[in-house]
């Protein structure tokens, strides 16, 4: 089965510390997501890329950056991170009319 | 607003009952269908995907589709206690899967 892994699985910061959330997919998927789920907000696309060196914008990007360095790894960086940016991440893949493969997410805390 | 939107938020049902929940778009523009499933501490996983007017059986699951209201139903029979899970319904303006819009979803607890 599709394979999607993101590190760390829990992480906890500072207000205003620099975070990078990791994602690696060995699928040979072009597109590569970021989502952040929240109760009373479900899942909500941040980022999302077409391969490497490209990337779009979603839903809710402010605050996010994104970087697709290969075809297989895709990063959200957070570098001046708010308590409003705690949540669970989940990075996916899929290919052009494939379903989409999640990862097991990121719980993030910003205190 | 939700451009996608679930309905009931929380069902329980009994182990071998029939589950059954919905989703309506808002957005005329939202012709494609999927639906996910969450168990907890893992990430969502598709069930299944519904493009065209009608029935679409895969198992146990059996979606339904109604373009013209934009309505999108899934039903569960034989529910088992695995079936406990939130449901996601997701919509696209394309036949593919980038940029799918997910609703709130509906948590399913299954009772022996």
């Amino acid at each position: 089965e599709a394979a999607v892994t993101q590190s760390p699985r829990n992480k906890v910061t500072v207000t205003g510390g620099n975070v990078t959330l990791s994602c690696r997919q060995t699928n040979s998927h072009n597109y590569m997501y970021w989502y952040r789920q929240d109760t009373g907000h479900g899942l909500r696309l941040i980022h999302y890329s077409y391969g490497a060196g490209n990337l779009q914008i979603g839903d809710v990007p402010d605050g996010y950056k994104a970087t697709r360095t290969t075809q297989e790894d895709f990063f959200l960086l957070l570098e001046l991170a708010s308590p409003s940016q705690t949540s669970l991440y989940f990075c996916a893949s899929s290919g052009l009319n494939t379903e989409v493969f999640f990862g097991k997410g990121t719980r993030l805390t910003v205190v | 607003q939700q451009k996608v939107q679930q309905s009931p938020e929380s069902l329980s049902v009994p182990e071998g009952g029939m589950a059954s929940f919905n989703c309506t778009s808002s957005d005329r523009n939202f012709q494609y269908f999927w639906w996910y499933r969450q168990h907890s501490g893992e990430g969502p996983k598709a069930l299944m995907s519904i493009f065209s007017d009608g029935d679409k059986k895969e198992g146990r699951f059996t979606a339904h589709l109604n373009k013209a209201s934009l309505h999108v139903s899934l039903h569960i029979r034989d529910s088992q206690p695995s079936d406990s899970a939130l449901y996601f319904c997701a919509a696209s303006e394309h036949n593919y899967a980038q940029g799918l819009t997910f609703g709130l979803g509906t948590r399913v607890s299954v009772f022996p």
